[in-house]
């Protein structure tokens, strides 16, 4: 099993601010790498796949990066929406997700 | 449109099983696999495991090897989860999701409760 490990746990932003989320894989898995966000009560959307590749209907604002065993997804300018607990998982060999980051309003 | 509607709400108690439901539509569901997740209060994703709404063929994870079954009837475009011999730490809200690689689509999730 690929491990996924996040970091931070939480991040304590203000609205309009940047926000940078990090994701180790524990293994090289290439570009293999998503980014889903959820929001309490809530079933995860996906955001991001391929590490860079924004899924349909996702705002310019967020965007990733990252390939091997090093990702991050940076939300440019945080809006009261963007509020919310942000999952990485890796689909190189099976699935594995982190642990997650909440980003809080600060 | 594409979606997947999951059964209710289920409250079990210890040592029991419980199957949920994950219904198809808007697409070819043999077509697409169906993986299944789920999320205890306040924790992370897990993946449990997968079926090929195709051909049937099954992968679990390790951690739930021997407990957890996927089915699917494709005439009902409808995949199941059975998860056996139930136990407090098995309360969590439980998914199916699509898969495309990544996991696009999702259930609503249901939450499965075990108590006695």
């Amino acid at each position: 099993e690929i491990v996924m490990t996040q970091s931070p746990a939480t991040l304590s932003v203000s609205p309009g601010d940047r926000a940078t989320l990090s994701c180790r894989a524990g293994q090289s898995i290439s570009n293999s790498l998503a980014w889903y966000q959820q929001k309490p009560g809530q079933a995860p959307r996906l955001l991001i796949y391929g590490a860079s590749t924004r899924a349909t209907g996702i705002p310019a604002r967020f965007s990733g990066s990252g390939s091997g065993t090093e990702f991050t997804l940076t939300i440019s300018s945080l809006q009261s929406e963007d509020f919310a607990v942000y999952y990485c998982q890796q689909y190189n060999n099976w699935i594995t997700f982190g642990g997650g980051t909440k980003v809080e309003i600060k | 449109q594409v979606q997947l509607v999951q059964s209710g709400a289920e409250v079990k108690e210890p040592g029991a099983s419980v199957k949920v439901s994950c219904k198809a539509s808007g697409y070819a569901f043999a077509t697409y696999s169906i993986h299944w997740v789920r999320q205890a209060p306040g924790q992370r994703l897990e993946w449990m495991g997968w079926i090929n709404t195709g051909n049937g063929n099954t992968k679990y994870s390790q951690k739930f090897q021997g407990r957890v079954t996927t089915t699917r009837d494709t005439s009902a475009s409808t995949a199941y989860m059975e998860l056996s011999s139930l136990r407090s730490e098995d309360t969590a809200v439980y998914y199916c999701a699509r898969d495309s690689g990544t996991l696009p689509i999702w259930g609503q999730g249901t939450l499965v409760t075990v108590s006695s």
